[in-house]
């Protein structure tokens, strides 16, 4: 367990809504991230954050926006939800050790319907 | 740019049987390679790494994996399946680049038979 919580753990939203996920660290690790996971396709990245007000796009950015204003807290907001998003999402942490494994909060599912 | 291909979405074995999962990468640096396992509702969690150290990699839960240049493979194995293996693994590279971000494979989902 690397102190990662994440809410709502689950979420039902209609579409066209705005819908904000939080990721919550106790340990003050610099780089946090967003995936998403659907069957098939593992787990993809969303955004990432290499510290407070610094982040860049992954591979799935699209519709998404992201916001860190504190260490401790990275934010994933889909601006309007559409059924596609429909997924579960996971917050993780890279710890400060050299090989960059990442460790991962417990997961959002997220329905639009 | 770097990718995993896990061969199988879904593996069937017998208790007691042998577990045995594939990974191949592709990978333009050198590699870090990662295996994660998933239980039902349950967030990843990483069994093991390999960081050049040894390409023999013992895990959690009596799971090795083998470092295989030659043949860009990391497969992950265990000598005796359990009931409580049945879960969803990942394989994941990564540059050995610090901040070098994790790409997964698509999972392959496991099934214990009694």
């Amino acid at each position: 367990d690397a102190g990662i919580t994440q809410s709502p753990r689950h979420k039902v939203t209609e579409t066209g809504t705005p819908v904000t996920l939080r990721c919550h660290q106790t340990e003050n690790h610099r780089y946090m991230y967003w995936y998403r996971q659907d069957p098939g396709h593992g787990l993809r990245l969303i955004h990432y954050s290499y510290g407070v007000k610094d982040t860049d796009k992954g591979e799935v950015s699209d519709g998404y926006s992201v916001s860190r204003s504190k260490t401790e807290d990275f934010l994933l907001t889909l601006e309007s939800a559409t059924s596609s998003q429909t997924s579960v999402y996971f917050c993780a942490i890279r710890t400060s050790g050299d090989y960059n494994e990442q460790f991962f909060g417990p997961g959002t599912r997220l329905t639009v319907l | 740019a770097q990718s995993v291909t896990q061969l199988g979405s879904h593996v069937s074995v017998s208790e007691g049987a042998l577990v045995l999962l594939r990974c191949n990468y592709s990978s333009s640096v050198p590699p870090y390679l990662f295996w994660y396992v998933q239980y039902p509702n349950q967030g990843l969690q990483l069994l093991l790494k390999y960081t050049s150290a040894a390409t023999l990699v013992k895990g959690i839960n009596g799971f090795e994996a083998e470092f295989k240049k030659s043949e860009t493979s990391f497969h992950l194995t265990k000598p005796s399946a359990h009931m409580s293996d049945a879960a969803e693994y990942f394989c994941a590279v990564s540059g050995q680049a610090a901040g070098n971000k994790l790409t997964f494979g698509g999972g392959t989902r496991v099934l214990v038979k009694p």
